[in-house]
C-alpha cells in the first residue's frame, strides 16, 4: 500500500551545521514531493517541493534532492539557525480518483542548538 | 491575501457527542482537503472536496464526514465522538486537486 518512510525520527544539531532528513516512498507512480515545516502551534508550512521531472531544487539554504529510480529523496538545510527548530514532514502525492492525495511521512524533529 | 482559516481553534467534547469543523480555504482555492494529525499516527488524509463534491476519501470510519459549499468553504463532522478521536485536525486549500497544498493552523480537538 501507500507508504512514506522518513528517518531519523529526531535530530539534533549544532547551530551553522548541515541536516539532512530523508524520506522513501513505495508508489512507483507519484510524481510530487512537497517538504512541510511545523512549528509548535501552527499547521504545516510548505518549505520546497520537487516534482518527478527534476533531479534537484534549491532555494537558499534549503535543497532537495530525489531519486526516482531508489524512489527516496531527501532535504537538505545547510548553515542551521535555531530558528530552524521544528517539525519537517515529508509527503509523496498519489494518484485517485482523479486527484491527488498526499501521504506524509512521520515526522522529524530537527533542534538546532546555539 | 488571507491564509487558510480553521474555527474554532479549540474544542472539547465529551465522548457520544458530535462536532463540526469549519475551514475556509485561500481565495480562489477550490479544493479543499481535510487530515487528522495524531503524535502516534502522523498526518492522516481523511477527504477531499473539490467544487462541493468528494474527490477522494481516507481509510476512515463514517463516523466522520464532510462538505464543500459553493463558496468552497468545507465543514467535517465527526458524530459519536470517541476518545481516540483526539487529535488535531487540519485542512489544506489548493487552487484544484492536483495543486500546492496550504495548511491551516487547524482544531485542536480533545474527547473526555
Amino acid at each position: 500500500g501507500e507508504n512514506v518512510e522518513q528517518h531519523p525520527s529526531t535530530l539534533s544539531v549544532q547551530e551553522g551545521d548541515s541536516a539532512v532528513i530523508k524520506c522513501t516512498y513505495s508508489d512507483s507512480a507519484s510524481n510530487y514531493f512537497p517538504w512541510y515545516k511545523q512549528e509548535l502551534g501552527k499547521g504545516p508550512q510548505l518549505i520546497i517541493d520537487i516534482r518527478s521531472n527534476v533531479g534537484e531544487k534549491k532555494d537558499q539554504r534549503i535543497a532537495v534532492t530525489l531519486n526516482k529510480t531508489a524512489k527516496h529523496f531527501s532535504l537538505h538545510i545547510t548553515e542551521t539557525q535555531p530558528e530552524d527548530s521544528a517539525v519537517y514532514f515529508c509527503a509523496a502525492s498519489i494518484s485517485q480518483g482523479g486527484s491527488e492525495k498526499l501521504v506524509f511521512g512521520k515526522g522529524t524533529k530537527l533542534t538546532v542548538n546555539p | 491575501k488571507a491564509g487558510v482559516t480553521q474555527t474554532p481553534r479549540y474544542l472539547i467534547k465529551t465522548r457520544g457527542q458530535q462536532v463540526t469543523l469549519s475551514c475556509s480555504p485561500i481565495s480562489g482555492h477550490r479544493s479543499v482537503s481535510w487530515y487528522q494529525q495524531t503524535p502516534g499516527q502522523g498526518l492522516q488524509f481523511l477527504f477531499e472536496y473539490f467544487s462541493e463534491t468528494q474527490r477522494n476519501k481516507g481509510n476512515f470510519p463514517g463516523r466522520f464526514s464532510g462538505r464543500q459549499f459553493s463558496n468552497s468553504r468545507s465543514e467535517m463532522n465527526v458524530s459519536t465522538l470517541e476518545l481516540g478521536d483526539s487529535a488535531l485536525y487540519l485542512c489544506a486549500s489548493s487552487l484544484d486537486p492536483t495543486g500546492i497544498q496550504y495548511f491551516g493552523a487547524g482544531t485542536r480537538l480533545s474527547v473526555l
